[in-house]
């Protein structure tokens, strides 16, 4: 067990460019999950892909963002034409079964400038 | 919109006191309750997880769970200074999709 590795852990980014992160799950783990959290706030759900089929997406989603996780694997989430109000901490987690707890990697923390 | 209500503090206790954190959600469907401590600049780590009414004791955690009042808890005993960081509560949606989370309740132990 070696983690969910994120990456990259630091992303500065002027207005208007597109980004993209990844995130690699614990490799057993077939359900992963996107979450943002902002400062002072809990984290924020996105989305959740049960192998690589996206089976939820949060209604507060912005149509520039977009997930995948292609081979039940690795997924990436990407923001296009970013705005400042996407700077935020950016969490990937996974787990194995439904009720069983979320692990969450490190983290990748966008600045929009 | 199903929600997860923490009182965001700063909670404050001295050292070897009783810290108690609490939490209320919305959805009645919701089965599965964690909660989770995160330091500053650092991700949420698990503290304990319940799923059924009553007490769940982990060493110094104690997390309580009432159904019939959709409130969930979790006592530190012997606080500790390094004990001090923000504690989210988390529920699992009826759909069990995705966890709910909490804004967080700040704790802080003084030594």
């Amino acid at each position: 067990d070696t983690g969910v590795s994120q990456d990259p852990r630091h992303k500065i980014t002027k207005r208007g460019q597109n980004v993209t992160f990844r995130c690699d799950p614990i490799s057993e783990h077939n359900r992963l999950y996107w979450y943002r959290q902002t400062l002072g706030q809990g984290p924020e759900f996105l989305t959740y892909f049960q192998n690589e089929a996206q089976l939820e997406k949060s209604r507060l989603l912005s149509d520039r963002f977009s997930a995948e996780r292609p081979k039940g694997s690795f997924s990436t989430l990407e923001i296009q034409r970013t705005e400042q109000g996407d700077s935020a901490m950016y969490l990937c987690a996974s787990r194995d079964q439904l009720d069983s707890p979320l692990h969450f990697g490190n983290g990748t923390r966008l600045t929009v400038t | 919109q199903k929600e997860v209500e923490q009182n965001s503090g700063p909670l404050s206790v001295p050292e070897g006191a009783i810290a108690s954190l609490n939490c209320t959600y919305s959805d009645r469907g919701s089965q599965s309750f964690f909660w989770y401590r995160q330091y500053s600049g650092k991700s949420p780590e698990l503290i304990m997880f319940i799923y059924s009414n009553g007490d769940k004791e982990d060493g110094r955690f104690t997390a309580q769970l009432n159904k019939a009042s959709q409130y969930v808890s979790l006592l530190i005993r012997d606080s500790q200074p390094s004990d001090s960081a923000t504690y989210l509560c988390a529920a699992e949606n009826q759909a069990g999709t995705a966890l709910i989370f909490g804004k967080g309740t700040t704790l802080s132990v003084s030594s």
